[in-house]
């Protein structure tokens, strides 16, 4: 059974700075991996999708990096903005979607 | 937006009932998924129907059931509720089997069972 660990759970940063938020999976047996983010409350907005064969992608201030061999993933935030603070959750993807308990992100004005 | 839209957004039952949710997938989309999102905690599944047919099932006691209809909208059934059944419910829609591409979310339904 995948599983899936994100590390910090809760991190909070002033307004400004570069972030890095790591996610680990125990299965390299993977279709893509895609990051949300996630409002309190709301459903699930996709980030970005890195197909297996990919090493990463990028999307305006964010940027992901995928190593299937070691099971490894990490998203990259720049000059965080308080509109960024959500719970951003990575989620490897074999024949379903696997989920791990996210990384909360609190930035301050 | 999305595209896949989750009906009600907000429900309140009573313990023992049954409930009914609803989720209209994107278009062109033939697989949707459903998970249970306790507060706090990540989404966790429930089943997953490809072409009207379930073809992947987590953890979940059978009065959770489905339904996926011929225009690919789906419907998440529970029986007998619990109150650990309060949760966020969402659905998820795909254009081709289980993860193959890139899945889109509902905002959800948040379930208060009392």
């Amino acid at each position: 059974k995948q599983e899936v660990t994100q590390i910090p759970a809760a991190l909070s940063v002033p307004e400004g700075e570069n972030l890095v938020l790591n996610c680990s999976f125990t299965d390299s047996a993977i279709y893509n991996l895609q990051w949300f983010r996630q409002d309190p409350g709301k459903g699930l907005t996709s980030l970005l999708l890195i197909q297996s064969s990919q090493r990463e992608q990028t999307s305006g201030r964010l940027n992901a990096s995928l190593d299937k061999s070691s099971g490894r993933s990490t998203l990259y935030i720049a000059a965080s903005q308080p509109g960024d603070s959500a719970t951003y959750l990575c989620v490897p993807t074999g024949n379903q979607f696997y989920f791990g308990t996210g990384t909360s992100l609190t930035v301050i004005p | 937006e999305t595209g896949v839209t989750q009906s009600p957004t907000h429900l309140i039952k009573t313990r023992g009932q049954q409930v009914t949710l609803r989720c209209s997938s994107q278009s062109g989309h033939n697989t949707v998924s459903w998970y249970q999102q306790a507060l706090g905690q990540g989404p966790q599944f429930i089943f997953q129907y490809y072409r009207e047919e379930e073809n992947g099932r987590g953890n979940f006691p059978p009065r959770f059931s489905g339904l996926q209809f011929p225009n690919y909208s789906s419907e998440l059934n529970v029986n007998a509720l619990e109150l650990d059944d309060s949760a966020l419910y969402l659905c998820a829609s795909s254009p081709r089997e289980g993860g193959r591409t890139e899945a889109f979310f509902g905002q959800g339904t948040r379930l208060t069972v009392v």
